[in-house]
Order: structure tokens, then C-alpha cells, then sequence
């Protein structure tokens, strides 16, 4: 079972609000990754990081920022939301172990901004 | 640049009838593939993985895919369904120490009675 952790897993907040979601893994894990997955559609990767102080832009735009200060945490935080930021996000996390490169999948944090 | 292509949306089956789920890929290295099932309101858990060696793999809850080179494609297979395959299935690709995976849209899989 893959210990990674999403929190919240539903969350409606309004227009202008700031928010975070969390996401945890007790793997030790170096890399990380946050998609974006709007209701029928592919995943989109909109940050991903290598470790501790590393973060990039994923293939999606995306107005929300991240922060790798521990290893095993990686929030996404929205000064603002907007309902046009309304989907899935998805959090992973992966290690390159021989010839192994397999993500594993929080449980998403659905969200919706009224 | 990589891209998967998954051409069916949807698809229905009965249930115990065999299933075929379709995935195509563009990599211009070789690739190592994933299929990851998603159930309503959960993550992705992964099917089975390719990397190397045979090109017939086998996974959880008796999925198979078979990696053919010379059609860039890992198609998932199950001889029997069951209505809890009922899901969303993504096919995956990416590459050893590589950033990421590029996903592709999903198949949503319908299981009749």
C-alpha cells in the first residue's frame, strides 16, 4: 500500500480565498508531482520537484505555487482561487530505483471554488 | 515530445466477456509504460508496468498488457470482467529517471449485467 496522503479530499471555498492542500509521503521518496485532472480529462502535470528546495513548472500553466522544504511534503497553495481553479489535484510521488520509475497516487483533493 | 493517445472513451462490456483497452504512445527513446486504474473519487493505482524483457506483462486483479514495438502500442487485456473493473483507465508513459509521466485522456470502462 503506497503511503501518500491528500488533504483535503473535498474542499468548496469562495471566490478570492487563499488556500493549501497538502500532500504527505512516508516513502523517503525524492521526487514529487501535483496534476491537475479536470472531470473526463487526461492529467496534467502542473509542478513537479527533484528534493528539498527543488520545484518546477510542470506542461500545464498553472497560477498556484508549491514548496519543497521537507522531503516528504509538498503543498500547493492558491493566494486566490478562482472557479476557473475548480478540478482534481493530484498528488504523486516517485524514486528511481533500478530500472523502476513508478509514481505513486494520493487519493486527489476535490476542489471547488464558488 | 511524449504523447499517449487512448482512442476509446468509453467502452462497455458485459460482465465475463474479454476486455481490450487501446493505448498508443510516441517516445523517441525507449519507453516504460504504465496503466493506472481509477475508481470514482480515488487516486490512481497502478495495473502493471513495462520496462524491459518480455513484452507480455502481467498484473494486479488479472490485467495483462502486451508491449508491441512495431505498433507503439500496450494494450490492456482481462479475459473475464467483473462489474468492480468498472472504472477509469489511464495509460502512461515516461522514461528511467525521468520527471514525469504523460498520461493519456483515459478509458471509462462500463460493465453491464
Amino acid at each position: 500500500e503506497a503511503d501518500i496522503y491528500q488533504t483535503p479530499r473535498y474542499l468548496v471555498i469562495g471566490t478570492g480565498k487563499k488556500i493549501t492542500l497538502e500532500c504527505s509521503q512516508t516513502m523517503g521518496h525524492d521526487k514529487m508531482y501535483w496534476y491537475q485532472q479536470d472531470p473526463g480529462m487526461e492529467l496534467h502535470l502542473i509542478h513537479y520537484s527533484y528534493g528539498v528546495n527543488s520545484t518546477e513548472k510542470g506542461d500545464l500553466s498553472s497560477e498556484s505555487t508549491v514548496s519543497r522544504i521537507r522531503t516528504e511534503h509538498f503543498p500547493l497553495t492558491l493566494e486566490s482561487a478562482r472557479p476557473s481553479h475548480t478540478s482534481q489535484y493530484l498528488c504523486a510521488s516517485s524514486e528511481v530505483k533500478g530500472a523502476s520509475t513508478e509514481a505513486f497516487f494520493g487519493q486527489g483533493t476535490r476542489l471547488t471554488v464558488v | 515530445a511524449q504523447s499517449v493517445t487512448q482512442p476509446d472513451i468509453h467502452i462497455t462490456v458485459s460482465e465475463g466477456a474479454s476486455l481490450e483497452l487501446r493505448c498508443n504512445y510516441s517516445y523517441g527513446a525507449t519507453p516504460y509504460l504504465f496503466w493506472y486504474v481509477q475508481s470514482p473519487g480515488q487516486g490512481l493505482q497502478l495495473l502493471l508496468k513495462y520496462f524491459s524483457g518480455d513484452t507480455l506483462v502481467q498484473g494486479i486483479k488479472g490485467f495483462e498488457a502486451e508491449f508491441k514495438r512495431s505498433q507503439s502500442s500496450f494494450n490492456l487485456r482481462k479475459p473475464s470482467v467483473h462489474w468492480s473493473d468498472a472504472a477509469e483507465y489511464f495509460c502512461a508513459v515516461g522514461a528511467l529517471g525521468g520527471n514525469k509521466l504523460v498520461f493519456g485522456a483515459g478509458t471509462i470502462l462500463r460493465v453491464k449485467s
